[in-house]
């Protein structure tokens, strides 16, 4: 069955601090995608990344990056000097042929000024 | 700009009727979906459409239809049978390859 775990519900740090936020899942197939999306107070879920099952490159956008191991069934996203606007509900998401997502329950990020 | 557009933006219904959330898409988007996002519980599918005049039951469909006549349009009909409407809704689509959704801005029911 598929799942999706992120452990955290809330994490609060002070600017300029670094964060990780875990996400752990569970499929059965050897054919997946595994996304990361933010969602702030507005509502609307912007989409982070993507990352397939056969590719397990780690990846750095700017302040983010993102952390794929396969053998933990883990993608773990870090925020590295957090800023204040990074302040939102982060939802880690899975999805396989299908392509209907099962959103784990999301981690509330509050960075203090 | 191309996007998805939901309305209202807030809703407020009485027990025992029916209310339509509206969603559109210009992006050209074959599939599009419907969650419900409740407090500490994530997003859960309701309803699912990979191509028009044709959609699918998600996990949580009871109490609620769709129909998808065109293909830029995904209205979600929140009908009485639904106990527990109050909640936040998120409209998404997707294109032909899995790149990720995109959703709207969603609507927020509230039932008074």
């Amino acid at each position: 069955a598929q799942k999706v775990t992120q452990a955290q519900t809330e994490i609060s740090v002070v600017e300029k601090e670094d964060v990780t936020l875990d996400c752990v899942y569970e499929t059965r197939d050897t054919t997946y995608y595994l996304f990361w999306y933010k969602q702030p107070p507005s509502g609307e879920l912007v989409f982070l990344i993507r990352r397939n099952s056969f590719d397990e490159q780690n990846e750095i956008s700017g302040r983010y990056s993102w952390n794929f191991q396969k053998s933990t069934s883990s993608f773990n996203f870090t925020i590295t000097a957090s800023q204040v606007v990074d302040s939102a509900v982060y939802f880690c998401a899975l999805s396989e042929r299908t392509y209907k997502y099962i959103f784990g329950t999301g981690t509330r990020l509050k960075v203090l000024a | 700009d191309g996007g998805i557009t939901q309305s209202p933006k807030y809703l407020f219904r009485k027990e025992g009727q029916n209310v339509t959330l509206s969603c559109e898409q210009n992006l050209n988007h074959d599939a599009m979906y419907w969650y419900r996002q409740d407090p500490g519980q994530g997003l859960r599918l309701i309803y699912y459409s990979q191509i028009v005049n044709d959609f699918q039951k998600g996990d949580i469909a009871e109490g609620y239809s769709v129909s998808r006549e065109k293909k830029e349009s995904f209205p979600l009909t929140v009908t009485s049978a639904q106990k527990n409407p109050t909640a936040f809704y998120l409209c998404a689509s997707m294109g032909q390859s899995n790149y990720g959704y995109t959703f709207g801005s969603g609507t927020r029911l509230t039932v008074v």
